[in-house]
């Protein structure tokens, strides 16, 4: 399996534009997590799909961020619009969700984002 | 609620010496703990994990963790230290509730000189 993918690696923008990031978790996998790792505030979780549907937004920093999972193969991360503040890296991570608690995730490579 | 305190976030270590990362968690229910290990720019991935059993678990890369609940500790070890052992390593318990949501702890970036 290619494991979890994301794209674009890399994105500079500047402050108000639109940034969207996106995601292809691992065939077979129903959890999808989106994370946001920074210097200052390490790494914390944005939000959790299950089977396509959001379960736990309570990350999710304040209404400039949406995410959203269409299908079982796709999810993107939204940030409407973009402020400096946002600048961290952003990986996504995905789950076969067998045992709850335990299951381990699989982390994607990361797109490290930079707005000016 | 669930936390996890790493001591130290910088280890160095020479070649062959042993490797010792702290990680003390905090948790209202028995916890599941984890080692995740990040090579630069790239993502996380699973070093090992405890869930129940044995308080000793091995790993990958010759790596192993020793589950602790009166120290409330899950430390990472290794007997000697490789070049290629040089990353950033996470620790991190599963919060109570119905999935695996991680708490981390902030990262101790581990080092290896010759």
């Amino acid at each position: 399996d290619a494991g979890v993918i994301q794209s674009p690696r890399h994105e500079v923008t500047e402050m108000g534009q639109e940034v969207t990031l996106r995601c292809k978790p691992i065939s077979g996998h129903n959890s999808l997590f989106w994370y946001r790792q920074t210097m200052m505030r390490g790494l914390e979780l944005l939000i959790y799909f299950n089977n396509n549907v959001p379960i736990d937004d309570s990350g999710m920093p304040e209404d400039r961020f949406s995410a959203k999972m269409p299908n079982a193969s796709f999810s993107t991360l939204k940030i409407q619009p973009s402020e400096p503040r946002d600048s961290a890296v952003y990986f996504c991570a995905s789950s076969p969700h067998l045992a709850g608690r335990t299951d381990t995730q699989y982390f994607g490579p990361g797109t490290r984002l930079t707005v000016l | 609620a669930q936390s996890v305190t790493q001591l130290g976030s910088h280890v160095s270590v020479s070649e062959g010496a042993l490797v010792l990362l702290r990680c003390n968690y905090s948790s209202s229910v028995p916890p599941y703990l984890f080692w995740y290990v990040q090579y630069p720019n790239q993502g996380l991935q699973l070093l090992l994990k405890y869930t129940t059993g044995a308080t000793l678990v091995k790993g990958i890369n010759g790596f192993e963790a020793e589950f602790k609940k009166s120290e409330t500790s899950f430390h990472l070890t290794k007997p000697s230290a490789h070049m290629s052992d040089a990353a950033e390593y996470f620790c991190a318990v599963s919060e109570s509730g119905g999935y695996n949501k991680l708490i981390f702890g902030a990262g101790t970036r581990l080092a290896v000189h010759p």
